[in-house]
């Protein structure tokens, strides 16, 4: 069972780049979440999807786009990357909204 | 905006001691979810908690849900090095927007 999958792992970008950070989960899940977590931190939620086709902002979505076409993928897409983005990214899935949430193994961006 | 609040941030306990963990907000839940994170490693379950005044317990830990449903603890009795971690409460709100908030973590250091 893969559960959800994150790539790539890691990244280092450089100031200005663009890149899009996958996520894909086969538990067929209809909610999908990406958070980011600084280090020693809580995670702050980014963009969120409730099904196919429907996203919505987190906490702290400045810089971020995403998009859900189908239930299994959710791709966070990064537009010219700063230094302030440099965090672990975590994309998780639920059945529904309160029951529990599924993580990936995240991926570790730089930007530099 | 729904806040969740979790203290302490940091706790360094020696082997055999007992412990609380709090998450507190302003704002009322319809239920909370308690994760476990080690490092590397995505948020994992313990515990959700739904109704008001609610007391859960797995092995040594203990999860309380306030009766106004506001707040929660964790309470572990006879801490040992193998629940070192971050501890992380999260909820979704009364509306059940699908919107996962999670607080600011507790690190545990348990030391031998």
């Amino acid at each position: 069972n893969a559960g959800v999958t994150q790539t790539p792992k890691f990244r280092i970008l450089k100031i200005g780049q663009s890149m899009t950070l996958q996520c894909t989960q086969d538990m067929n899940h209809n909610y999908m979440y990406w958070y980011r977590q600084d280090p020693g931190m809580g995670l702050k939620l980014i963009y969120y999807s409730v099904g196919a086709g429907i996203t919505d902002k987190g906490e702290v979505p400045n810089g971020y786009n995403v998009s859900r076409s189908t239930t299994e993928d959710f791709p966070l897409r990064l537009e010219l990357a700063a230094p302030s983005q440099t965090s672990v990214y975590f994309c998780a899935s639920s059945y529904v909204g309160e029951t529990e949430a599924f993580f990936g193994q995240g991926t570790r961006l730089t930007v530099v | 905006t729904q806040l969740l609040e979790q203290s302490p941030q940091f706790l360094s306990i020696q082997e055999g001691e007992n412990l609380t963990v709090y998450c507190n907000s302003s704002s009322v839940f319809s239920s909370l979810q308690w994760y476990r994170q080690e490092p590397g490693e995505g948020p994992v379950l313990l515990v959700t908690v739904v109704t008001g005044g609610e007391v859960k317990k797995l092995k040594r830990l203990t999860f309380q849900f306030g009766d106004a449903r506001k707040d929660s603890s964790l309470h572990i009795t006879a801490a040992q090095p193998g629940d070192t971690g971050l501890y992380l409460c999260a909820g979704s709100g009364s509306s059940n927007t699908g919107k996962l908030i999670f607080g600011q973590g507790t690190t545990l250091q348990v030391k031998p």
